[in-house]
């Protein structure tokens, strides 16, 4: 079975300029995830999906991030504009069952390293 | 809310000798744990979880974990430590944020394995 894909997989870019992300799941998976890691750190969930519906995006920079989950597939996310303290590995990740699912399994894509110069 | 710390952010060990990362949680309600692994450039891949079933959880890889509710800790082993081991170790905590899963990470634990 195909795993999470992500891409691109790196991207440089300089503050106040705008980049965007995508992400296929893995086959029907209805609950869809995107996380930031910061080096060093563990990741911090910035949005979940389930099916083409956001069900959590309270730590998400609304001022400057955006994300959507077209037909409860794909999934894009966006920066816009760049800050110099959003470089980091964007991660993807997806789970088969609903979002409530506490012990559900979620499967990483290999993430998008973005560095903001 | 729930959270866990890692104990010691970069520990060594020997090629075949112990390997033991700790990970003690914080939890007004049983927790759910689960461990995994990243290698360089990859993404997160599953070790093991608990779900309350049984307190020694055995995962991938030769790698297991035991509940210790006294202890509020859920600590990842493997008798003898493998080249191939070496990677990033994270513990993580799963808990509802309203109607939605959040899972919560450590900050982890690097791994060197020592020819």
């Amino acid at each position: 079975e195909a795993g999470v894909a992500q891409s691109p997989r790196y991207k440089i870019i300089e503050k106040r300029q705008s980049v965007a992300f995508w992400c296929n799941p893995i086959s029907g998976h209805a609950t869809l995830y995107w996380y930031q890691q910061i080096l060093g750190q563990g990741p911090k969930l910035l949005i979940q999906f389930q099916n083409n519906g956001v069900v959590d995006d309270s730590q998400l920079p609304k001022d400057r991030f955006s994300a959507e989950r077209l037909k409860g597939v794909d999934s894009t996310l966006k920066i816009q504009p760049a800050k110099l303290e959003d470089s980091a590995v964007y991660l993807c990740a997806s789970s088969l069952g609903l979002a409530g699912g506490l012990t559900d399994t979620q499967y990483f894509g290999p993430g998008t390293r973005l560095t903001v110069l | 809310a729930q959270s866990v710390t890692q104990l010691g952010s970069h520990v060594s060990v020997s090629e075949g000798a112990l390997v033991l990362l700790r990970c003690n949680y914080s939890s007004s309600v049983p927790p759910y744990l689960f461990w995994y692994v990243q290698y360089p450039n990859q993404g997160l891949q599953l070790l093991l979880k608990y779900t309350s079933a049984a307190t020694l959880v055995k995962g991938i890889n030769g790698f297991e974990a035991e509940f210790k509710k006294s202890e509020t800790s859920f600590h990842l082993t493997k008798p003898s430590a493998h080249m191939s081991d070496a990677a990033e170790y994270f513990c993580a905590v799963s808990a509802l944020s309203g109607s939605a899963r959040q899972l919560t990470f450590g900050s982890g634990t690097q791994l060197t394995v020592l020819p």
